[in-house]
C-alpha cells in the first residue's frame, strides 16, 4: 500500500495566481480530510469528505478556497487568487476506522 | 467548545529513559476519541496510538502507552526506553462524535529531543 499520495510536494505561486493541490487517499478508505499547518496556527482542519460527499467544510476560508472529490481515488483543494497568508503545508489524510493516515503534504509558498 | 492543550513546548531526555507528555482536552460530548501522532523532521505525520473514551484500560502499542485520566480530561503519552529516532514533535488530537470519521482537533505539539 502506497499510503496517501499528495502532489505536488512543493508549489510556488505568485500573489493572485491559482493553486491546485492533489490528494490520492489510501485505497478503500472512505473518508478524506484536508488540513493546513503553519508555525503560527499549528494544524487546522479545513474540510472532509465521506464516500466522496462533502461532510464538513467548517474550516475552509469562505472565499477563494474550494475542495472536490470527483471520485474515490482523488481529491483536490483549489485556492484561487493566492495570497501570502495562504503559505502553509497542506496535508491530506484518509481514514477507514477512525485513525487518520497522512500524506507527506504540499508546501505552498505564495510570493 | 472543543479544545486540546499541550502545555509542554519541548522536552529533552537521555536515551533509554522514560518520558511523559501531557495533554488535556475539552469536550461536551460523552463519546470521543483521543489520538497521538508524531511529526518527524521530514514533516511526515505518523499515527501512534488511540484511546476511546468508553474504554477504561489504557492503550498500549509497542513502547508507547497512554495514561488516560477521564475525570481530569487528561491523556498523557508515555514513551519507555526512548531511542534517538523518537526525536520528533508529538501531537495530541481529539475526535468527537459517534461516527468513525470526523475532524481532528489538534494540540500545538511537544517537541521531544532524545540525547545519546
Amino acid at each position: 500500500n502506497a499510503g496517501v499520495i499528495q502532489t505536488p510536494r512543493h508549489k510556488v505561486t505568485g500573489k493572485g495566481q491559482e493553486a491546485t493541490l492533489w490528494c490520492e487517499p489510501i485505497s478503500g478508505h472512505s473518508a478524506v480530510f484536508w488540513y493546513r499547518q503553519t508555525i503560527v496556527q499549528g494544524l487546522e482542519f479545513l474540510t472532509y469528505f465521506r464516500n466522496q460527499a462533502p461532510i464538513d467544510d467548517s474550516g475552509m476560508p469562505k472565499e477563494r478556497f474550494s475542495a472536490q472529490m470527483p471520485n474515490q481515488s482523488h481529491s483536490t483543494l483549489k485556492i484561487q487568487s493566492t495570497q501570502p497568508q495562504d503559505s502553509a503545508v497542506y496535508l491530506c489524510a484518509s481514514s477507514l476506522l477512525g485513525e487518520q493516515y497522512f500524506g507527506p503534504g504540499t508546501r505552498l509558498t505564495v510570493l | 467548545a472543543q479544545k486540546v492543550t499541550q502545555t509542554q513546548t519541548s522536552i529533552s531526555v537521555m536515551e533509554k529513559t522514560t518520558v511523559t507528555m501531557d495533554c488535556v482536552y475539552e469536550t461536551q460530548d460523552s463519546s470521543y476519541f483521543l489520538f497521538w501522532y508524531k511529526q518527524t523532521a521530514s514533516g511526515e505525520i505518523v499515527f501512534l496510538i488511540r484511546q476511546d473514551s468508553y474504554k477504561k484500560e489504557n492503550a498500549t502499542v509497542g513502547h508507547y502507552s497512554l495514561n488516560f485520566q477521564k475525570p481530569k480530561s487528561s491523556i498523557g503519552l508515555i514513551i519507555t526506553a526512548t531511542q534517538i529516532e523518537d526525536s520528533a514533535v508529538y501531537f495530541c488530537a481529539m475526535r468527537e462524535g459517534v461516527g468513525d470519521n470526523s475532524k481532528l482537533i489538534w494540540g500545538l505539539g511537544t517537541s521531544l529531543v532524545v540525547n545519546p
